[in-house]
């Protein structure tokens, strides 16, 4: 399968413990983007990333949200102390060398007990 | 501004009709724009795109078409199906810009009937 993957497709956690959902681009893309889709809303960007670097994160949350895409494997989002708000769909999308289009993968449905 | 403003909501067309969706957009810097189908559980699957040096694109039953003065780009699905019931997200960006992130409309959801 030479497209996105993500990982695990379903995740619950209960408030306060940690998430991280995993990302792998296309085969042959260096660009990674994070967005989050809440119910009845479009997708809303959160970081981009290339290998090794954060390029733009403007869309991430302060505090508790952070992102990584190491020279080795596949791109991290990592949600600590998760809270019942943070409960959405988390969808990663890559693109080569930055320019579209962007292909998305079949994100991660996140649930907060 | 930033936004991208998608109409209408949902949509119910019946078999072998048109449906169509609008897309409205500020940012002038915009100049990029797909149009992304999304089933339940999946991840939006790029349909058809546009950049503003043309007026309308065509790719099959799916046709684009932009209007740059009125800041305004709509799809319109020929000959509907029933499998084409989805949900349509716009989206816009600054593709001359490496690495831009994607704007997205709230989304349609589009049945048709049989």
């Amino acid at each position: 399968n030479a497209g996105v993957m993500q990982n695990p497709r379903h995740l619950v956690r209960r408030r306060g413990q940690e998430a991280r959902l995993r990302c792998s681009p296309m085969k042959g893309h260096s660009h990674v983007y994070w967005y989050r889709q809440l119910p009845e809303e479009g997708l809303k960007f959160m970081v981009y990333l290339q290998k090794e670097n954060i390029i733009d994160e403007s869309g991430m949350p302060k505090e508790r949200f952070s992102a990584e895409f190491p020279k080795e494997g596949p791109s991290i989002l990592r949600i600590q102390q998760v809270v019942r708000g943070d409960s959405a769909a988390y969808f990663c999308a890559s693109s080569q060398g930055g320019i579209p289009p962007q292909h998305f993968g079949d994100g991660t449905r996140l649930s907060i007990l | 501004q930033q936004q991208v403003k998608q109409s209408p909501q949902s949509l119910i067309v019946q078999k072998g009709g048109i449906s169509i969706i609008n897309c409205a957009y500020e940012n002038t810097a915009f100049d990029y724009f797909p149009w992304y189908q999304q089933f339940p559980g999946k991840g939006p699957a790029l349909l058809i795109a546009i950049r503003p040096d043309v007026s309308e694109k065509k790719e099959g039953r799916f046709t684009i078409s932009f209007n740059k003065s009125a800041k305004q780009f709509s799809l319109h699905i020929m000959d509907s199906q029933p499998g084409d019931s989805a949900t349509y997200f716009c989206a816009a960006s600054s593709a001359g810009q490496a690495g831009t992130a994607l704007i997205f409309g709230k989304g349609t959801t589009l049945s048709v009937s049989s």
